[in-house]
């Protein structure tokens, strides 16, 4: 079975600093997808990165921006000028099957001090 | 309206009660999907919806039905659930081109469901 693991249940940043979200991965798949989503007070999860395995080139959205190891299957996230919105929780998640759910780690709770 | 939208925000019921949840996606998109997140737990894949069609059940009990009269709307029907059934039900859809395209999956704010 597919497994994402996220060993940081909790992390803190000052804003306008980086901070970095670990995620690990398990699949014997060649063909998939990595996700990072945030889930804000509001409860509803928001896409903030995606990652296509066959690509080596990091994923990158303004601020946010992925490490990408395949051979490790290691996909940290990092937040470079943080933001008093960035304050969420954030999940990474991958395909599973070859379709589109997905399976999702249990989170990391970023908190961003002013 | 545009996204995802679930409807009740928040549900408290009984042990024998029957309730529905609603899910309706304004987005076009083919696929439907129930999700269970629980505290300290990753979020569970419950039901997968193609095409109005049941593609996945991941051994959810059967207290727990879901419904798909059409592509755009999808229902969570409870029945006799149990205290530990209480979680956030979110619903989300994507567009499901058959293989691992990366689609995005967008999400409504959840359904946050008390058993007492």
């Amino acid at each position: 079975a597919q497994t994402v693991t996220q060993s940081q249940p909790e992390m803190s940043v000052q804003e306008a600093e980086t901070v970095t979200l670990s995620c690990t991965y398990d699949t014997s798949e060649s063909d998939y997808y990595l996700f990072w989503y945030k889930q804000p007070p509001s409860r509803q999860m928001i896409l903030v990165i995606r990652q296509e395995a066959y690509k080596q080139q990091n994923a990158t959205e303004n601020r946010f921006s992925v490490n990408f190891q395949k051979a490790a299957k290691s996909f940290s996230l990092k937040i470079s000028d943080s933001q008093l919105g960035d304050a969420a929780m954030y999940f990474c998640a991958q395909t599973q099957g070859g379709s589109e759910k997905l399976v999702f780690g249990k989170g990391t709770k970023l908190t961003v001090n002013p | 309206e545009t996204g995802v939208t679930q409807t009740p925000r928040h549900l408290v019921m009984g042990m024998t009660n029957k309730k529905s949840l609603k899910c309706e996606q304004h987005l076009g998109h083919n696929a439907m999907y129930w999700y269970k997140q629980s505290a300290k737990k990753p979020l569970e894949l419950m039901f997968v919806y193609n095409f109005k069609e049941q593609t996945e059940n991941n051994s959810v009990p059967s207290r727990f039905s879901p419904e798909c009269p059409n592509s755009s709307h999808l229902f969570l029907h409870l029945h006799t659930l149990q205290p530990e059934d209480s979680a956030l039900y979110l619903c989300a859809s994507s567009q499901d081109e058959g293989r691992a395209g990366g689609a995005e999956a967008f999400f409504g704010q959840g359904t946050r469901l008390t058993v007492v």
